[in-house]
């Protein structure tokens, strides 16, 4: 199947600094891609689609200006946490539909583990 | 989307198969059902979709109900390596691509020797 990377793949950080973290598709091109983020023992939770050259959307409760995302192309998506604080530590996972196959199947990457201290 | 029902945990023998059910009683006729797995701390895995038909891949096997209204996925031979929290998801066909995937509970299956 296809392929999403993430970078990086772990992150420890000072509360109040940005953390940037990057989604992309590898074999692919992707207009739309999704993150999410996963607090311990419990479901993935959809944060925004961002859509490429065109601003993102923000599910309800997550703020954009904390979680700023840029999708300058058709193989990468940035996620920036502005001013990161101990709450946000979770595990973050972007994802990727391939059209390619006729089918719209959805491809996850590894997930970013972020730890603010 | 429709919603689904899945059991929180199951058990299954290493070797033995694996039969995990999802209900989806208020599927629409042009929804997919879709499964997933997640492997504690990576990224979901895609493994198999349908429609109506039954299907079949290297990794499991979809049985849908003609009703569409129940699935099952089958793994038929479970190893230690598909202990993972697997999640059946119902949505639309591919042409809703701009939709990401919403994620229930979804159901544990520890494989044990």
């Amino acid at each position: 199947g296809a392929v999403v990377s993430q970078h990086p793949s772990w992150v420890i950080c000072k509360s109040g600094t940005s953390v940037k973290i990057e989604c992309r598709s590898l074999d692919f091109q992707a207009t739309t891609m999704f993150w999410y983020r996963q607090f311990p023992k419990q479901s993935l939770m959809l944060m925004a689609t961002s859509n490429e050259g065109s601003k993102a959307t923000y599910e309800q409760g997550v703020e954009k200006d904390k979680f700023l995302i840029n999708h300058a192309s058709l193989t990468l998506s940035t996620l920036t946490v502005t001013s990161a604080h101990p709450e946000d530590s979770s595990f973050y996972i972007c994802s990727a539909p391939d059209r390619t196959t006729g089918a719209d199947t959805q491809y996850f990457g590894p997930g970013t583990r972020l730890t603010v201290l | 989307d429709a919603k689904t029902t899945q059991p929180p945990s199951m058990d299954c023998a290493e070797g033995r198969a694996a039969n995990l059910p999802c209900n989806h009683s208020t599927i629409s006729g042009n929804e997919y059902v879709y499964w997933y797995r997640q492997i504690h701390s990576q990224g979901p895995q895609y493994i198999i979709h349908g429609l109506k038909n039954n299907e079949t891949n290297e990794m499991a096997s979809l049985i849908i109900t003609e009703d569409r209204k129940s699935s099952t996925l089958i793994l038929p031979h479970a190893t230690l390596r598909d202990t993972a929290v697997y999640y059946c998801i119902v949505r639309f066909s591919f042409n809703q691509a701009g939709t990401a995937l919403i994620f229930g509970k979804g159901t544990t299956l520890s494989v044990s020797s």
